[in-house]
């Protein structure tokens, strides 16, 4: 079974639209964490966030925000005012405590293209 | 602070041929992976070291992938002989012990089997 869903696997915007990001994920483990990574065509991967299982506080940087909410077993990410340079795929990953330490799981991934 | 650094960039070989690509993470990341991403899908985990180490290597192709972390630094993975489905991007990525810490990953090998 696929532990991160991202069901989004193309999103196109014109630029200044914000955009969310979905992620879904599937764990037992009590304690794991999440993270966001953005590839641009260049193709290194590049860290954005990571947010632990038993902080559910959403993060705010610049432009960038998450919604990670436990419910829903969801870790969302927003670009509000999305520029050209946002254009990438970006990939939400898991990885769990109980499990191989540092062993992370990642979803496709989304290819967003931010349009001028 | 230096990167995790690849080499090759690019790899274009014929099948049954073999390939090795090399690994130097950044300085002081004890846990040292190699992911494989084939087009359109996220990296998958190959094998994990940690220090010189194997953590996990229950993904790795054991029959034609090796690897290796000499001294707990610098890491090689070879393929021998090369499949036309290892067509993919190989990423080494480096982090400090445990699994809350970000893994750092290089620019990657592009690796094309003719």
């Amino acid at each position: 079974a696929q532990k991160v869903t991202q069901a989004q696997t193309e999103i196109s915007v014109v630029e200044k639209e914000d955009v969310t990001l979905d992620c879904v994920y599937e764990t037992r483990d009590t304690t794991y964490y999440l993270f966001w990574y953005k590839q641009p065509p260049s193709g290194e991967l590049v860290f954005l966030i990571r947010r632990n299982s038993f902080d559910e506080q959403n993060e705010i940087s610049g432009r960038y925000s998450w919604n990670f909410q436990k419910s829903t077993s969801s870790f969302n990410f927003t670009i509000t005012a999305s520029q050209v340079v946002d254009s990438a795929v970006y990939f939400c990953a898991l990885s769990e405590r109980g499990s191989t330490l540092g062993r992370l799981y990642f979803g496709r991934g989304t290819q967003l293209t931010v349009w001028p | 602070e230096a990167g995790v650094a690849q080499s090759p960039r690019y790899k274009i070989i014929e099948k049954r041929q073999s390939v090795a690509f090399w690994c130097n993470p950044i300085s002081g990341h004890a846990t040292l992976y190699w992911y494989q991403q084939i087009l359109g899908q996220g990296p998958k985990l190959l094998i994990q070291f940690q220090n010189n180490g194997v953590v996990d290597d229950s993904q790795l192709p054991k029959d034609r992938f090796s690897a290796e972390r000499l001294k707990g630094v610098d890491s090689t993975l070879k393929i021998q002989p090369a499949k036309l489905e290892d067509s993919a991007v190989y990423l080494c990525a480096s982090s400090s012990q445990g699994a809350n810490q970000p893994q750092h990953f290089g620019d990657g090998t592009r690796l094309s089997i003719l």
